[in-house]
C-alpha cells in the first residue's frame, strides 16, 4: 500500500527553467510533508517542508505547494540549475497522538536532470 | 549542520553470516534513530524506530529477530542483519533526530550502507 506516490519516475528540464515535481498521498492523517534530495550512494538531504496548516512554503529557489483537498503537493525549483540534478523524494509524517511523530513515509522518488 | 555517519559504507558477506552496521550522530545526541532500507529505484522503507535505552519499534513485516537493533547510547545505534541471505542485499540508511528537537524536519540522514550478500 503506497501511501505516498510520485508518479513521475523522471523529469528533464533545461537550465534556467522551472522544475515541478509532484507528489500525491492517500493517508488523510498526514500533517507534515517534506522534500529530500538524494545523490546515489548517499543519504537524503532535507530541502524544505510544509505543515498541513499552510498551502505554500518558500525557501530561496524552492517552493512547496500543498493542496489538502486533492492530497497533492508539489516542489517548484526556479531557476533550475545543473547542480539540482538528483533524485527527489517527498515524504510525509503524522503526529497522530504523538505516537508516530518523526516517522516518515517516502514516495518512490523522481530523478531530476537539469541540462545546461 | 548535524552530521550522521554510518559504518561500513559498503560490505560484502557470505550467506548465513551476520553483519553489523553502525549509525552515529557525530555532533549531537539522538534519543531517536530510524533505520530505512532502499531497494534499487524504489522508495526508502522505514524498518524500525530505535529509542535509546528501550526496545526498538519495528514496522509491520520486518522481522525483529533477523534485524537486531541496539541503541545503547545517545550517539550510537546498531543494526545487525543476522543469518544474511541474498535477498537481504540492499542499501540501509539510518537517520537521527536531535534530542529535545523531535520533529520530522530535524531528521538527519547517514550516507547509507550498501550490503551485498553472496
Amino acid at each position: 500500500d503506497q501511501q505516498v506516490k510520485q508518479n513521475s519516475p523522471s523529469l528533464s528540464v533545461q537550465e534556467g527553467r522551472i522544475s515541478i515535481l509532484n507528489c500525491d498521498y492517500t493517508n488523510s492523517m498526514f500533517d507534515y510533508f517534506l522534500w529530500y534530495k538524494k545523490y546515489p550512494a548517499e543519504g537524503p538531504t532535507f530541502l524544505i517542508s510544509i505543515s498541513s496548516i499552510k498551502d505554500k512554503n518558500e525557501d530561496g529557489r524552492f517552493t512547496v505547494f500543498l493542496n489538502k483537498s486533492a492530497k497533492h503537493l508539489s516542489l517548484h525549483i526556479v531557476p533550475s540549475q545543473p547542480g539540482d540534478s538528483a533524485v527527489y523524494f517527498c515524504a510525509a509524517s503524522s503526529n497522530a497522538g504523538g505516537t508516530s511523530y518523526g516517522k516518515l513515509t517516502f514516495g518512490q522518488g523522481t530523478i531530476l536532470t537539469v541540462h545546461p | 549542520g548535524a552530521v550522521v555517519s554510518q559504518h561500513p559504507s559498503r560490505v560484502i558477506c557470505k550467506s548465513g553470516t551476520s553483519v553489523k552496521i553502525e549509525c552515529r550522530s557525530l555532533d549531537f545526541q539522538a534519543t531517536t534513530m530510524f533505520w530505512y532500507r532502499q531497494f534499487p529505484k524504489q522508495s526508502l522503507m522505514l524498518m524500525a524506530t530505535s529509542n535509546e535505552g528501550s526496545k526498538a519499534t519495528y514496522e509491520q513485516g520486518v522481522e525483529k529477530d533477523k534485524f537486531l537493533i541496539n541503541h545503547a547510547s545517545l550517539t550510537l545505534s546498531t543494526l545487525t542483519v543476522t543469518s544474511a541471505h541474498p535477498e537481504d542485499s540492499s542499501f540501509y540508511i539510518c537517520s537521527a533526530s536531535p534530542s529535545g528537537l523531535a520533529g520530522s524536519d530535524t531528521q538527519y540522514f547517514g550516507p547509507g550502507t550498501r550490503l551485498t550478500v553472496l
